[in-house]
């Protein structure tokens, strides 16, 4: 199957820093990836949706200045925690669809988990 | 209001024990079912697409069967390394995320050696 590819695995930062995720879609390019949270015990909460040269699309209740996504490239989007403090660890993951419009496979990353001390 | 759910929640079995795990959906219109492994700290992996009830498709110990309001994912002589959560995702002709996609919470699998 299609191979997203996130980095970095783990990432441990101090409260008030910024911290970079970088999703790739290796073999396919990926004009829309997807942005997760995830809690322990809980299932994938969508944040927001990354389009190739155009704004993100966030859900409800998710802060776009403090997750800020750049999707610069046909293969590449990077998810940004600005400011980050403990609340914002979790397990962060990426998927990217492997066909065009809304019909065909996701496929994720292997996820970032994130702890803020 | 859960428009998927997963159960059992977590199931516990020992090696070559068989079961199921079920995923049902509350609302009509179904343009697909997915169903992925996660292993812990790891991302998910697709597993199967249906598309229509009576559709089955196969993986290794792995079967995926779909009705009308349900899919089960049948697990045959498990092994230990089977172990991880089943997620279960459905696509609807209406809601859903931006993704397209509402996600169960998932059941925790267990097999014993």
């Amino acid at each position: 199957g299609a191979v997203v590819s996130q980095h970095p695995s783990r990432v441990i930062c101090k409260s008030g820093t910024s911290v970079k995720i970088e999703c790739r879609s290796l073999d396919f390019q990926a004009t829309t990836m997807f942005w997760y949270r995830q809690f322990p015990k809980q299932s994938l909460m969508l944040m927001a949706t990354s389009n190739e040269g155009s704004k993100a699309t966030y859900e409800q209740g998710v802060e776009k200045d403090k997750f800020l996504i750049n999707h610069a490239s046909l293969t590449l989007s990077t998810l940004t925690v600005t400011s980050a403090h403990p609340e914002d660890s979790s397990f962060y993951i990426c998927s990217a669809r492997s066909s065009g419009g809304n019909t065909g496979e996701l496929f994720f990353g292997e996820g970032s988990r994130l702890t803020v001390l | 209001e859960d428009q998927v759910t997963q159960s059992p929640e977590a199931l516990r079995l020992q090696e070559g024990e068989s079961s199921s795990l079920n995923c049902s959906y509350t609302v009509s219109g179904l343009r697909g079912l997915f169903w992925y492994r996660q292993d812990p700290g790891k991302g998910p992996e697709f597993l199967f697409t249906l598309y229509s009830a009576g559709e089955e498709k196969e993986k290794e110990r792995l079967k995926a069967t779909l009705t009308k309001k349900e899919s089960f994912l049948h697990i045959t002589a498990p092994k230990p390394e089977d172990s991880a959560t089943y997620l279960c995702a459905v696509r609807l002709y209406s809601g859903g995320g931006a993704d397209g996609l509402t996600f169960g919470k998932g059941t925790h699998l267990i097999i014993q050696p």
